[in-house]
């Protein structure tokens, strides 16, 4: 079973440009998230869709940021305009509810390297 | 306000000893409490879990032991190996209030020497 993939691997764009990243689940997971790290420090939460909705997206920096699951299946995140302080890796995460216990255990992309210059 | 805290950036020991990692909490609604092994270039990978009603939950070479009531929990590696040598983060989820999006610890690097 292929695990989480992310698209690019690696980001270098200026300042105000637009970056799309994407996420591609663990075939059958309905939850996926968005998680960043910066500078080498704890990974933060962004966003969590279930199936194509949005469930929390409580995380995210500023309305520069825009995610997207359309049909439930691939994710989006895009940045426009990209600032500074954007960069980091941001690593996209998927996991399936088992039946009576809830979502638990996350399952992480590589992540996608993003440095704004 | 850093919810889950990893005091110590790294630790290091030598092969078939143990490693201990530990790990600080504050949000008492944590209920769910997750160890991710990470490899340089890669992602966070999943090792072991334990739910706030139990108080230690081991697989294998892996042990993780949850104190409540210092809101602490630890892993044990034992015996180490020089391949277990990477970035682990302590993860906590409050499912009741936040749902299931988890808080990360900033990471120990652990070094195992041959």
């Amino acid at each position: 079973e292929a695990g989480v993939t992310q698209f690019p691997s690696h980001s270098v764009i200026e300042k105000g440009q637009t970056v799309t990243l994407r996420c591609d689940p663990i075939s059958g997971h309905d939850n996926l998230y968005w998680y960043r790290r910066v500078m080498g420090k704890e990974i933060k939460f962004l966003l969590h869709f279930v199936k194509e909705s949005k469930q929390d997206e409580s995380g995210m920096p500023n309305n520069r940021f825009l995610a997207e699951r359309t049909g439930g299946t691939y994710s989006t995140l895009k940045v426009q305009p990209a600032e500074l302080e954007d960069s980091g890796v941001y690593f996209c995460a998927s996991s399936q509810r088992r039946p009576g216990q809830g979502t638990y255990e996350q399952y992480f992309g590589p992540g996608t390297r993003l440095t704004v210059t | 306000d850093q919810q889950v805290k990893q005091n110590s950036p790294s630790l290091s020991v030598q092969e078939g000893r143990i490693s201990i990692l530990n790990c600080d909490y504050t949000n008492s609604m944590f209920d769910y409490f997750l160890w991710y092994k990470k490899y340089p270039a890669e992602g966070p990978t999943f090792l072991i879990s334990i739910s706030s009603i139990k108080d230690k939950n081991e697989d294998g070479r892996f042990t993780v032991f949850l104190n409540k009531s210092a809101k602490h929990l630890s892993l044990h590696i034992v015996p180490s190996q020089p391949g277990d040598s990477a970035v682990y983060f302590c993860a906590a989820s409050a499912r009741e209030t936040s749902g299931s999006r988890l808080t990360f610890g900033e990471g120990t690097q652990l070094t195992v020497n041959p």
